[in-house]
Parts: C-alpha cells; structure tokens; sequence
C-alpha cells in the first residue's frame, strides 16, 4: 500500500536553479528514504534519513524530515541535466510489516 | 560489483501464456524483494525474501503469481495463466540485513517490461 505522497507531481525547471521536492507519509516511521529512478532504469538509494534526524545532507541533496506534520522534503542545489528523473521517497512502517512504502514520485525535468 | 541481474528485459506475450521473470540478487545480500510498478498504482511489494524463506506474500495480486528462491542467488516470479492486467514493470531489489529497524538500502535491477496482448 502507498504511504509516501510526493508533491508536486512533476517539476520542470533550469540547471543551476535548486529543486525542492516533498513527501507526506501517513503512519509513524522508523526512517526515511529517497530514491532516484532515471527512465527505463531502476531504482537507485540516494539518502536515509532516521526518525530522530531532523536534517541530512549528502552532496548536493539535502533532506529533512519534521515527523511532527509527518513530512520530508528533497532539496537538489545547483541541478544538473543529470538529475532528470523521477524521485521517490520511501517509508518502512514501524508498526506494520516490512514492505519499503513508496509514493508515486515526482518526476524532475532540468533543461539547459 | 554486479548490481541486481533480471532476465529479460522485456516479455511481450499472449494472454494465458505463463511468464517467467528471473532475478540474480547482489552476492551477499540476504533480503530479497520482488515489485511491481504501474502508472496507476506506483511501485508496489509483491513479495519478500528473508535468507531464502518468503516472509510477506500479501501483494501477491492472486494465486497466478508465485514466486520462489531456491537458493540465495537466484529467484523466479512466475504468472500462469498471465492476463493484460499484469502487464507492468517487475522489479526485483536486494539488501543486507532488511529489518524493521534496517538502515541498508535497496538495490534495484533495471527491471522486466512485461506486456501481455
């Protein structure tokens, strides 16, 4: 069953600007995950982010995670045309079983 | 390193025909799942290996799906009698030590592009 809800859908915007991508999930967790899925490929772990974390970074993704209003968002500085693809963000759900929940994502389209 | 290997890439068949997707996880990894992605209802778990043993089968669609692993570097999802409705990306993942508390990744095959006529 979906837990994460990314918003927006799709994001289309120039390399160089910032791209800020969120996610809402629906029961509590244990951690947090975004993945990345390049057309006709699959998909591929960008970062992890534990309930007790309120920020992360890795390189130029950074993501926070307010488990308050059960929300994360995705944040990609100085994109690239490399970073077209669609994004997911992942919950396990810490009551229930073992399935990695992913939302439906959001498609990024970075131009030159 | 080989990441997840799945075989083939793309299935094109005829309604009633059985499918057989195969999948080689990342050597090492004892976890194994199977998904299934669609533009309707996103990715979703079909299933879920712990050290060879299936653990949670509950997004097994119906009993035209069945999936095993024999050993800890292969498995299989089948569907027979295969209907329209299955066609979708399958995508098999592998991880190290998947738990409820897991902090490892999953690593994704480029998946199978079924499509049944």
């Amino acid at each position: 069953s979906q837990q994460g809800e990314e918003d927006p859908q799709a994001l289309s915007i120039q390399e160089g600007e910032n791209a800020t991508m969120n996610c809402s999930y629906k029961t509590s967790i244990n951690n947090l995950q975004w993945y990345r899925q390049n057309s006709g490929r699959g998909l591929v772990h960008l970062i992890l982010i534990r309930s007790n974390e309120r920020e992360k970074h890795s390189g130029r993704l950074r993501v926070t995670l307010d488990t308050s209003k059960k929300s994360s968002s995705l944040l990609i500085t100085a994109s690239r045309a490399a970073d077209t693809a669609s994004y997911f963000c992942a919950t396990v759900d810490s009551n229930s079983g073992y399935a990695l929940n992913f939302g439906k994502g959001t498609s990024l389209l970075v131009t030159p | 390193d080989a990441g997840v290997i799945q075989s083939p890439r793309h299935e094109v068949t005829e309604m009633g025909q059985e499918v057989t997707l195969r999948c080689k996880p990342i050597s090492g990894h004892n976890s194994l799942f199977w998904y299934r992605q669609t533009m309707m209802r996103g990715l979703e778990l079909l299933i879920y290996f712990n050290n060879n043993v299936p653990i949670d089968d509950s997004g097994m669609p119906e009993d035209r799906f069945s999936a095993k692993m024999p050993n800890a570097s292969f498995s299989t999802l089948k569907i027979q009698p295969s209907e329209p409705r299955d066609s979708a990306v399958y995508f098999c993942a592998s991880s190290l030590e998947w738990d409820r508390q897991s902090r490892q990744p999953q690593h994704f095959g480029d998946g199978t592009r079924l499509s049944i006529l």
